[in-house]
């Protein structure tokens, strides 16, 4: 099946800094990705979405500035938390489609492991 | 708005036995995808069956099948023969297909015990 990486899986960064999340897709080209949110015991909260080689379209209530996305490739998204602060340590899961529109893959999304960031 | 209602916060099954996992919706859509996710102490999320609305059968993967009933907004998860590693967060989700975005629920902790 479609793999999807993610690095680093855990994070400890001083509040203030930035830092910078990676979803790779193994064995295929995602055409889209997707970043969610999810604090303890809680559900999946969808922050963004990328597509390769144009701007992330962000969720209401997202900081875009504050959340940075680069899609520069099919199988490379990054999201880069700048000045980060306690009230962002969460675990960030990155997701990636596969397949184009029309294709029987087109609609399912495959998740990378996700990363645990802890802010100081 | 699309939402995606789990009642149940907490199940508990004994091996070998069956369970159930409710999930209710609400949409005005009529083109759209239903899922349900796994997600177990290690948190990466697993898919274990979809279902697509326009398909009156109900989808079955081994020992996992739903009870889709399109006009009630119903989408329940019935899981046969339990083992242990079944234990998990269990995410109900709902996909637009126009928008492409993954909806969740606010799931359902199962616990498989001896």
């Amino acid at each position: 099946g479609a793999v999807v990486s993610q690095h680093p899986s855990w994070v400890i960064c001083k509040s203030g800094t930035s830092v910078k999340i990676e979803c790779r897709s193994l064995d295929f080209q995602a055409t889209t990705m997707f970043w969610y949110r999810q604090f303890p015991k809680q559900s999946l909260m969808l922050m963004a979405t990328s597509n390769e080689g144009s701007k992330a379209t962000y969720e209401q209530g997202v900081e875009k500035d504050k959340f940075l996305i680069n899609h520069a490739s099919l199988t490379l998204s990054t999201l880069t938390v700048t000045s980060a602060h306690p009230e962002d340590s969460s675990f960030y899961i990155c997701s990636a489609r596969a397949g184009l529109a029309g294709e029987e893959s087109y609609n399912e999304q495959f998740f990378g492991p996700g990363t645990r960031l802890t802010v100081l | 708005a699309q939402t995606v209602t789990q009642s149940q916060p907490e199940m508990s099954v004994q091996e070998a036995e069956t369970v159930t996992l409710s999930c209710t919706y609400d949409t005005s859509e009529n083109n759209y995808y239903l899922f349900w996710y796994k997600q177990p102490p290690s948190r990466q999320m697993i898919l274990v069956i979809r279902q697509e609305a326009y398909k009156q059968q109900n989808a079955t993967e081994n020992r996992f099948s739903v009870n889709f009933q399109k006009a009630a907004k119903s989408f329940s998860l019935k899981i046969s023969d339990s083992q242990l590693g079944d234990t998990a967060m269990y995410f109900c989700a709902f996909m637009n297909l126009g928008t492409d975005k993954l909806i969740f629920g606010t799931g359902t902790r199962l616990q498989v015990f001896p």
